[in-house]
């Protein structure tokens, strides 16, 4: 059964410190998205990547966050330094694309919990 | 701008009651429609979908219809269940864009 699999499940990390969150997506998915869920804001897009190439990171704080792709079987969100407001879920999802030029579906992670003290 | 607009929750029911939950878009072109659920500390996971108009889609009970006159793809289900209790996201993907347009979500609690 694949599933998209994130490290750690849970961070607890002192403000200014740097966090890095990892993702696997499903083998063969192209197109890979990180999102944030918090209780005020719902769930954001940070940002996504089809065959590995980011497509869109406006939904990311750019002086802090970054995203990579630096394989097809790994995609990483870092933030540095991290700041209480980061506390969030951070959620990975992977899919394919289709002839339409969409996600059929998005599979998601079990997500990151991330606090920041 | 794609939009989505899903009634505020929280929904609160009575086991074996009927369940709609609303949800209107806003788009250009013939988006495709989802319904993603999320229970308690997991991911979101797919329930349904529509890919075009007058298409209905369904799973486990629920339904939803992509009406494209009303602009509408609204989540029933006949006899909800306990197990049920979860936060219900509507969605739209844009073609081109491949990213997803989510509702803000509306959680519902099931009563037994």
């Amino acid at each position: 059964d694949a599933r998209v699999t994130q490290t750690p499940r849970h961070k607890v990390t002192e403000m200014g410190q740097e966090v890095t969150m990892r993702c696997q997506p499903i083998l063969g998915h192209n197109t890979v998205f990180w999102y944030r869920q918090t209780m005020m804001q719902g769930l954001e897009l940070l940002a996504y990547f089809r065959n590995r190439a980011p497509l869109d990171d406006s939904g990311m704080p750019k002086d802090r966050f970054s995203a990579e792709m630096p394989d097809a079987t790994l995609a990483t969100l870092k933030i540095q330094p991290s700041e209480p407001r980061d506390s969030a879920v951070y959620f990975c999802a992977s899919g394919m694309t289709s002839g339409r030029a969409e996600v059929d579906e998005q599979f998601f992670g079990p997500g990151t919990r991330l606090t920041v003290l | 701008g794609n939009s989505v607009t899903q009634m505020e929750g929280p929904v609160t029911l009575s086991e074996e009651a009927f369940l709609t939950i609303n949800c209107t878009y806003t788009a250009t072109g013939y988006p495709s429609l989802f319904w993603y659920v999320q229970y308690p500390g997991e991911g979101l996971q797919l329930l349904l979908k529509a890919t075009k108009a007058d298409d209905k889609g369904s799973n486990k009970g629920f339904e939803a219809t992509y009406r494209k006159e009303t602009t509408s793809f609204h989540l029933e289900k006949g006899s909800v269940q306990v197990s049920d209790s979860a936060v219900y996201f509507c969605a739209l993907s844009a073609s081109g864009t491949y990213k997803y347009i989510f509702g803000t979500g509306t959680r519902l609690k099931v009563l037994a």
